[in-house]
């Protein structure tokens, strides 16, 4: 099983809400990650989760919140985010043994900010 | 600093044999994962190399040179379905950071 999941496809949110994205996996990778994507553009890292602590933030704005409730786990909660913001949002786990590391994305969520 | 260079656009006929090249400048290296991502879709895994030489996988091959920050990605027996972008990353020491290079379009033509 190489799949991790994401929650929900797409999402529309006005500049006041509040709304989580959720990402699953099962593969027993204990570094998860959330990138964002615009289009034609590469995905540029946000936060990396190593055995459930934050690892790395890239200074992402406040309006992004990780959280990584158990090692299968992975939630962005966004408030008041901007139209700027609108983008793919990715979430990715990993796993490296001996000189071998794989890293699998989830399926995105599609944002939407109005 | 960080450098990471692909050529922006390749086209291809299909059966061919195409190699897409990834230079990389990095403080830093452990590591490089090429991925394809189609049109509206995440990226997929293809490869990760962190010790010199050529890897294969069916019909994909990935090459690492790190005294060099050079990598190629082979594919071979070219398909339609190989159209899509591919995106050179270069994972860095002490952590888990990625970057990813801007990706090649690749353009199979019968």
């Amino acid at each position: 099983d190489t799949e991790v999941t994401q929650t929900p496809k797409h999402l529309v949110m006005g500049m006041t809400n509040k709304k989580s994205l959720k990402c699953e996996q099962h593969m027993g990778h204990r570094a998860m990650y959330w990138y964002k994507q615009k289009a034609k553009k590469p995905p540029e890292l946000m936060f990396v989760y190593s055995y459930e602590k934050l690892s790395i933030n890239e200074s992402v704005p406040s309006r992004f919140s990780p959280e990584c409730p158990n090692s299968s786990l992975l939630n962005l909660h966004l408030h008041a985010l901007q139209p700027e913001d609108s983008a793919l949002y990715l979430c990715a786990s990993s796993q490296a043994l001996a000189n071998k590391e794989t890293q699998y994305f989830g399926p995105g969520t599609r944002l939407l900010v109005l | 600093g960080q450098n990471i260079d692909q050529p922006t656009e390749m086209t291809a006929t299909e059966g061919a044999i195409v190699q897409i090249n990834c230079t990389y400048q990095t403080s830093g290296f452990n590591g490089l994962f090429w991925y394809q991502q189609h049109a509206g879709e995440a990226p997929t895994f293809l490869s990760y190399n962190v010790l010199d030489g050529l890897e294969e996988k069916g019909r994909f091959s990935s090459f690492l040179s790190r005294s060099k920050g050079y990598s190629y990605l082979l594919l071979k027996e070219l398909q339609m379905k190989d159209s899509a972008s591919y995106l050179c990353a270069v994972r860095r020491t002490g952590g888990f950071k990625t970057i990813f290079g801007a990706g090649t379009r690749l353009f199979v033509k019968a």
